[in-house]
């Protein structure tokens, strides 16, 4: 069983079309859960950490938010350079590495 | 100044031959590690290093061997390459429950 899920695995959108991203997790005891950017041919960079449910954070267009089973990616107004695969990500033991879900690939379109 | 960085950038080489990947990062971090991305974008722990020591070595074939000289330095050497390892390998590096840092990936074809 996948531990993390993301969906849905892409996503088409419309220039300044709202949309969001969803990644559900089983683990218990989350340590923390991460958003990435990953851009063809570029590795993951960076986006959020949301450590606990009802933990919301934000930048320019995505918002992040965290429950005790899952997080949501918001796009607001999309642009065109939004379009990449976003990756989620839980580390919920000392001692272990960062388990991904699949991602899920945006494009947006002008 | 590149936080990450992994070389050589492209791996191009055939079934049976032994190669090597080198990873190094500026970032101070105590954490390093190998991920491998399958043609479907999934990422999936292989190795992981803290302060020179082997902390988890997930389910890899024993053709893989990771080697850390010292805490800034991760390199991968993987013998009698098989068709099935042709991927896109990832460093990273981390300080305690930090974010990763990622490199820009090595893509690895096996002919």
């Amino acid at each position: 069983e996948d531990q993390v899920t993301q969906s849905p695995e892409a996503l088409r959108l419309q220039e300044g079309e709202s949309s969001s991203l969803n990644c559900s997790y089983t683990v218990s005891g989350l340590r923390g859960l991460f958003w990435y950017r990953q851009d063809p041919g570029k590795g993951p960079e960076f986006l959020f950490t949301l450590y606990s449910a009802g933990e919301e954070k934000e930048k320019e267009r995505l918002k992040a938010t965290l429950t005790k089973k899952e997080s949501f990616l918001h796009i607001t107004a999309p642009k065109p350079e939004d379009s990449a695969t976003y990756l989620c990500a839980v580390f919920w033991q000392a001692g272990t590495a960062l388990i991904f879900g699949k991602g899920t690939t945006l494009s947006v379109s002008s | 100044d590149t936080a990450v960085s992994q070389t050589p950038k492209y791996l191009v080489t055939q079934m049976g031959n032994d190669k090597s990947i080198k990873c190094e990062q500026n970032l101070g971090h105590d954490t390093m590690y190998w991920y491998k991305q399958d043609s479907k974008k999934f990422l999936k722990i292989m190795f992981s290093y803290n302060n020179k020591e082997l902390i988890i070595n997930e389910t890899v074939p024993n053709r893989f061997s990771p080697k850390s000289p010292d805490k800034a330095h991760l390199n991968l050497h993987i013998n009698s390459l098989e068709l099935g390892d042709s991927a896109v390998y990832f460093c990273a590096s981390s300080q305690s429950d930090s974010p990763l840092h990622f490199g820009n990936g090595t893509r690895l074809t096996v002919t």
